[in-house]
């Protein structure tokens, strides 16, 4: 079956710290994967996307490649700021058979010091 | 243009009690999805409709819930004699279709509080 696994938190970092959270997959088909943040107190945002293998998302300068190889597709950012502070979800999106279906790992807490 | 909506925005009920939360989805998007999510955990699927078909049924925790989809628009999660393990932040969103590269676009959530 499709599940999400991502790295547990909290997470603190200092600002300008360089941030990777792991996200690994298992899928039956060829799903796509998202990452999705949750600012205190407002809903899921799409963050990022990547719809094929090799494909790399990229948004207010956060990344992420589509790793077929090693089913990943691990959150990076170069310099983290106190406004990156929030949770962020993994998620993979695959056609099953009763239509699309979403899969979301539980989610990794940052927490960004200044 | 206009984003998902959810109502109300936060519930208080009393054990025992039924409830209903509604999603209005983005206009055109033919995918509705439910999710629950509890303090500290992640999202929990409950229910997906997909246009005129039926609906997808399998996270729905027990038989106490329920969820219908009118006119492949409106949608209203229903919670009979709520338990105070239903207490969590009820999550709708949307998309486009069926295509696996669709975004699922969020509603800013119902927060249910049990007593």
């Amino acid at each position: 079956g499709n599940s999400v696994t991502q790295m547990e938190g909290p997470v603190t970092l200092s600002e300008e710290a360089f941030l990777t959270i792991n996200c690994t997959y298992t899928a039956t088909g060829y799903p796509s994967l998202f990452w999705y943040v949750q600012y205190p107190g407002e809903g899921l945002q799409l963050l990022l996307k990547a719809t094929k293998a090799d494909d790399k998302g990229s948004n207010k300068g956060f990344e992420a490649t589509y790793r077929k190889e090693t089913t990943s597709f691990h959150l990076e950012k170069g310099s983290v700021q106190v406004s990156d502070s929030a949770v962020y979800f993994c998620a993979l999106s695959d056609r099953g058979s009763t239509g699309n279906q979403f899969y979301f790992g539980t989610g990794t807490s940052l927490t960004v010091i200044p | 243009g206009a984003g998902v909506s959810q109502s109300p925005s936060n519930k208080v009920t009393e054990k025992g009690k039924d409830v209903e939360l509604r999603c209005d989805p983005i206009s055109g998007h033919t995918a509705l999805y439910w999710y629950r999510q509890s303090l500290g955990q992640g999202l929990e699927f409950l229910i997906y409709f997909q246009g005129n078909s039926a609906p997808d049924k399998s996270g729905l925790p027990s038989d106490r819930f329920s969820a219908e989809r009118t006119g492949g628009s409106v949608s209203t999660l229903t919670i009979q004699r709520t338990q105070q393990e239903d207490s969590a932040v009820y999550l709708c969103a949307s998309s486009l279709g069926v295509a696996s590269t669709d975004t699922q676009y969020f509603g800013p959530g119902t927060r249910l509080t049990v007593l």
